[in-house]
């Protein structure tokens, strides 16, 4: 079954780029479903969509964040990436990525499964 | 001030039921049946409970179910057991440049 990793550095600096990288086992990420997503969590808060990519490469992102974020994807090595600019104390959360499904071609993608473990990211100097 | 709305808190005794809601708009919840659920254990990832508003997927309990009325959604866990206590999460797909929202999470506590 298809397994999600998170990788990428704990702690960023303000004003700085934020990067992650989601690894995917068991399964292509080339094949099948739609899309692959970002998601955030802030301590102790609810879940933000960041964006997600098609395996095309085509991108979707939340339109709060959209001036500094870029998705990208990397189908030779089963992974895809996010980079998140000018980052600042609110940026800070956990961060998942997260395969979306749905379960016909004639319907949108309107589920995540599976997520990854996530990745505490801080930002602080 | 998440898009979707949740209560903050439920609780319930074991055995008992609970239901929590997930109120959104015509544009996500009252739109489409499109609607999912998580449920978050302290230090772990989301793990999906229902998807399409009714639908379990292969593993999860059947004391999880799912409806829907107007613009909201509601979860319900029957024959409530303390493994259960958790946050809940409802998410939705939104026909706009959002694409998805988010309710802010409900704490269930087991008494």
């Amino acid at each position: 079954q298809v397994q999600l990793q998170e990788s990428g550095p704990g702690l960023v600096k303000p004003s700085q780029t934020l990067s992650l990288t989601c690894t995917v086992s068991g399964g292509s990420l080339s094949t099948g479903d739609c899309c692959w997503s970002w998601i955030r969590q802030p301590a102790g808060k609810g879940l933000e969509w960041i964006g997600r990519i098609y395996t095309s490469g085509i991108t979707d992102y939340n339109p709060s964040l959209k001036s500094r974020v870029t998705i990208s994807v990397d189908t030779s090595k089963n992974q895809f990436s996010l980079r998140l600019t000018s980052v600042t104390a609110a940026d800070t959360a956990v961060y998942f990525c997260a395969r979306e499904r749905t379960s016909s071609t004639w319907y949108p993608p309107n589920w995540f499964d599976p997520w990854g473990q996530g990745t505490l990211v801080t930002v602080s100097s | 001030q998440s898009a979707l709305t949740q209560p903050a808190s439920v609780s319930g005794s074991p055995g008992q039921s609970i239901t929590i809601s997930c109120t959104g708009t015509s544009s996500d919840v009252g739109g489409f049946n499109y609607v999912s659920w998580y449920q978050q254990h302290p230090g772990n990832a989301p793990k999906l409970i229902l998807y399409e508003v009714t639908n379990r997927p292969s593993g999860v309990s059947n004391r999880f179910s799912g409806s829907k009325s107007g613009n909201t959604a509601s979860l319900t866990i029957s024959r409530l057991q303390a493994e259960d206590e958790g946050d809940y999460y409802c998410i939705s797909y939104r026909s706009s440049s959002t694409l998805w929202v988010f309710g802010g999470g409900t704490k269930l506590t087991v008494l």
